[in-house]
């Protein structure tokens, strides 16, 4: 069965500051990998997605993600957090051969120092 | 047009109500899902509907009832809940149930039982 392992519970960070949320997977082909985001009682937003193709994936916001499949891993970066970027973020993998299966990780939830 | 919409945002019901959640998106999207968020955990998922056929019951107890009128609509009939089914309810919907797929979520009905 497929899993995702968000190592990190809560991180803090200074605004400013560079960015990394760890996300490994657990699943034998290649997994189709997202990142969510999720404010405090809202829905989830999409930053950014890995099907195939480049390992280094541009999302919305200014994060980027890169997929390693040697370490089985999926890291979310930022080169400078904002404010703004204080949110619960969701690391999901699907795969099912071909039906919908989406897994979460249990989140890292961050926190940014003004 | 890229929302996927609920209501209502917030519900309080109590153990003998009967209610429905909400759900409604216009992206053309085949597919539609229900998810429950409890605090500080991950979505979980609840139903699938492909092509307005109900594909995936996660073994949900039978007080949650689901019903997808149309393409476009979902709808969650809520009858004899329990406290403990106070959480987030989210909606999603993407173009089909593959593997390969991108979920839009809403933002969320707070439901709470009293």
């Amino acid at each position: 069965a497929q899993s995702v392992t968000q190592p990190d519970i809560h991180i803090t960070v200074s605004e400013g500051a560079s960015l990394e949320l760890r996300c490994n997977y657990s699943y034998g082909a290649t997994p189709y990998l997202f990142w969510y985001v999720q404010s405090p009682g809202q829905g989830l937003q999409l930053l950014l997605k890995y099907f195939s193709g480049d390992t280094l994936v541009q999302g919305i916001k200014g994060f980027e993600a890169e997929f390693k499949r040697s370490q089985s891993s999926f890291n979310l970066r930022k080169p400078s957090v904002h404010w703004s970027d204080a949110a619960e973020y969701f690391c999901a993998v699907n795969s099912g051969a071909g039906s919908y299966q989406l897994t979460f990780g249990k989140g890292t939830k961050l926190s940014v120092i003004p | 047009d890229t929302e996927v919409t609920q209501t209502p945002k917030h519900l309080v019901m109590g153990m003998t109500n009967k209610k429905s959640l909400k759900c409604e998106q216009h992206m053309g999207h085949r597919a539609m899902y229900w998810y429950k968020q409890k605090a500080k955990k991950p979505p979980e998922l609840m139903f699938v509907y492909s092509y307005e056929k109900l594909s995936i019951n996660e073994s949900v107890p039978s007080r949650f009832s689901p019903e997808c009128p149309n393409s476009s609509l979902l709808n969650l009939h809520l009858h004899a809940l329990q406290p403990e089914d106070s959480a987030l309810y989210l909606c999603a919907s993407s173009q089909d149930h593959g593997a390969d797929t991108e979920a839009f979520f809403g933002q969320g009905t707070r439901l709470t039982v009293v």
